[in-house]
């Protein structure tokens, strides 16, 4: 099956600075990738998502890039603010409704 | 529209006895996945459900078993219990033919 990895497990920015996310994936046929924000106690949401035939996304501070040949996807945020802490999730699917999920990262950002 | 809504949220259980948690997805969603996270492991996929049919299962063993009902509602019961049971069970639900997920807020399972 799929095998999601996230890297670095924690990241710590200082506002307004940038923070960087990379996931790897296994499974060559993987065609959605999802980025899920999960703040303590509270349930994932997803953030943004790329599909295959996109190499890149952006929504407002937030940017995904995809690189198929190298299996590998990031999650950008620009101007990094207090409310972007939270534990972030990457994930992967090949179409069918089944998430792999990465094992999250905590970002933390310092004021 | 309403979001996706998990009923218990929060349940305590011991060994041996058996639980059932029920997942409304958003209005028109016919796809209800469950998962479970848990520290150690992360979200981990259990099953997927579309038209009342279990169409993708992950890896866990017979004893977490899912239903789904005409109006897209799930169900997911977790018989003879353990210990390392204890998790938050989230379920996500998604337009047909989409692959994005919305999940629910979770219920979380104690299992003494």
């Amino acid at each position: 099956g799929e095998n999601v990895e996230q890297h670095p497990s924690t990241l710590s920015v200082q506002e307004g600075d940038s923070a960087v996310i990379k996931c790897t994936y296994s499974d060559s046929a993987s065609n959605y990738f999802p980025w899920y924000k999960q703040e303590l106690g509270k349930r994932p949401q997803l953030i943004i998502d790329i599909r295959s035939n996109v190499g890149e996304k952006k929504d407002q501070r937030i940017a995904v890039t995809l690189n198929k040949t190298a299996k590998h996807f990031s999650l950008h945020i620009t101007e990094t603010q207090p409310e972007d802490s939270a534990v972030y999730f990457c994930a992967a699917s090949n179409g069918n409704n089944r998430l792999a999920f990465g094992k999250g990262n905590q970002v933390v950002v310092i004021p | 529209k309403a979001g996706v809504t998990q009923t218990p949220r929060y349940l305590i259980k011991t060994r041996g006895q058996q639980v059932t948690l029920s997942c409304s997805p958003i209005s028109g969603h016919r796809s209800v996945s469950w998962y479970q996270q848990t520290p150690g492991q992360g979200l981990q996929f259990l099953f997927e459900y579309f038209s009342e049919t279990q169409r993708n299962k992950g890896n866990f063993p017979g004893r977490f078993s899912g239903r789904q009902f005409s109006n897209s509602r799930s169900e997911m019961n977790v018989s003879t219990l353990e210990l390392g049971d204890s998790a938050l069970y989230l379920c996500a639900s998604s337009p047909a033919t989409e692959n994005e997920q919305f999940f629910g807020p979770g219920t979380r399972l104690t299992v003494l």
